[in-house]
């Protein structure tokens, strides 16, 4: 089936820096959306993605969905301790039943 | 203009038990999927159902576990005869999604499941 690879697994940075973080498949989606998860919450949607090539801003967080449309990263700049979370990745594939598959996460911690 | 609900959010059950999880889409939305994340790891679709309709199960187990969406109240997943490797956060989002069309889903917070 579908699988993404979402990396790095962790990072651990200083306020202030800039963060980047990347999910890869060997399948095409046709959507990719980033989420954030708080400790004991749900995903929050943080960008959709619906263009191969698309590059989409939300405040200081940009992500891309790759011209292959197997790739997708999202850029953090300036980071901030309340972006402390897990990111996730997730793809939505050709099935059209809307049935999202998501990376393994990205836990990221900031260091005052 | 409420979100996505989900109750309980914490349900301890002794093996052998049934777990009922209750999710309530946001208002308008008649497409809903539930997922599973157990400790350090993505969720895993489960299953995608409108209105008195399955329409996909492919990531239910073949055993214990059922998922309905009835005309009037909210999606319920069953969870027969818990084992403790039912233990995990399962999260329902719902979606205005209309057929053909690629609309991202909203999250509920989950209801975490420990069997004991």
């Amino acid at each position: 089936g579908q699988q993404l690879n979402q990396s790095p697994q962790s990072m651990f940075i200083q306020e202030g820096e800039d963060v980047s973080m990347n999910c890869t498949s060997s399948s095409i989606f046709n959507t990719w959306l980033w989420y954030k998860q708080d400790p004991g919450e749900g995903p929050v949607l943080l960008i959709a993605l619906y263009k191969a090539g698309e590059l989409t801003s939300n405040g200081r967080l940009t992500a891309q969905f790759g011209i292959t449309r197997k790739d997708s990263f999202l850029n953090i700049s300036a980071s901030i301790p309340s972006d402390v979370g897990i990111y996730f990745c997730a793809g939505l594939g050709s099935s059209n039943t809307g049935k999202l598959i998501f990376g393994q996460g990205t836990t990221l911690q900031v260091k005052p | 203009n409420a979100g996505v609900m989900q109750n309980p959010r914490h349900l301890v059950r002794r093996r052998g038990q049934e777990a009922r999880l209750r999710c309530s889409p946001m208002k308008g939305h008649s497409h809903v999927y539930w997922y599973r994340q157990l400790p350090e790891e993505g969720l895993k679709f489960m299953v995608y159902l409108q209105k008195e309709n399955i329409i996909d199960e492919s990531g239910m187990p073949k055993e214990r576990f059922s998922a309905e969406f009835p005309k009037e109240g909210p999606s319920i997943l069953r969870i027969q005869q818990v084992v403790r490797g039912d233990s995990a956060a399962y999260f329902c989002a719902s979606s205005p999604r209309d057929r053909g069309v690629n609309t991202e889903a909203f999250f509920g917070q989950g209801t975490r499941l420990t069997v004991v």
